[in-house]
């Protein structure tokens, strides 16, 4: 099993509509939770943090994180085309010292 | 700030050829990390520095890779020899850890990164 996993995607929404990014992490003492994106050919930039249970919304996005269940995800309402590039989780763990582990990342496309 | 500085962004080399990454980090960040990613592996760390001391290296592929940080405003990461399947894009990273509260020193500032391809 992965450290952090992601829907494999790709997944396609049309503009205007809610997208929706999971990820799923397995070291249950992990304390804080990123969503980088990173457009093609670019580097990965972070959008969001969150490290306490419950949601945390800014602009458009929306993390939101269950401890319990191993889960934090992403929303995007309005998806825009601009929102197009994939989005990668990131979890540090309680045991990880400095370093964050990378999901897969979800490739996200929004069609006009 | 003039964010985490990579070169060069590009280099094409021959297999067997020695090939050195340079990062300059943000200044004042006490922890740098250099990641590969390739489509078929996704984003790898590869090692990571805090306080230029090398913290975690196990993400290093082989003996081939070295990487050093002789101060806290530059590393380097060396591949000696080269081999094609060392084509990837390898991104330096710097974050300032224990610096904020609630996970922001967590947050990991990427360069543009380097795409290396072996020939």
């Amino acid at each position: 099993q992965k450290e952090v996993e992601q829907n494999s995607g790709p997944l396609s929404v049309p503009e205007g509509a809610i997208a929706s990014l999971n990820c799923t992490y397995s070291d249950r003492g992990s304390q804080s939770f990123f969503w980088y994106r990173q457009y093609s050919g670019k580097s990965p930039e972070l959008i969001m943090f969150i490290y306490s249970n419950g949601d945390k919304e800014d602009g458009r996005f929306t993390a939101q994180l269950n401890k319990a269940s191993q889960y934090v995800s992403l929303l995007i309402r309005d998806s825009q085309p601009s929102d197009s590039a994939t989005y990668l989780c990131a979890v540090k763990g309680l045991s990880n010292a400095g370093k964050s582990t990378f999901g897969d990342g979800t490739t996200l496309t929004v069609k006009p | 700030d003039a964010g985490v500085i990579q070169s060069p962004r590009h280099e094409v080399t021959e297999m067997g050829q020695e090939v050195t990454l340079r990062c300059k980090p943000i200044s004042g960040h006490n922890s740098l990390f250099w990641y590969r990613q390739t489509m078929m592996r996704g984003l790898e760390l590869l090692i990571y520095f805090n306080n230029n001391v090398p913290i975690d290296d196990s993400g290093m592929p082989e003996d081939r890779f070295s990487a050093k940080m002789p101060n806290a405003s530059f590393s380097t990461l060396k591949i000696q020899p080269s081999e094609p399947r060392d084509s990837a894009v390898y991104f330096c990273a710097s974050s300032l850890l224990g610096g904020a509260s609630g996970g922001a020193g967590d947050i990991q500032y990427f360069g543009a990164g380097t795409r290396l391809s072996v020939l």
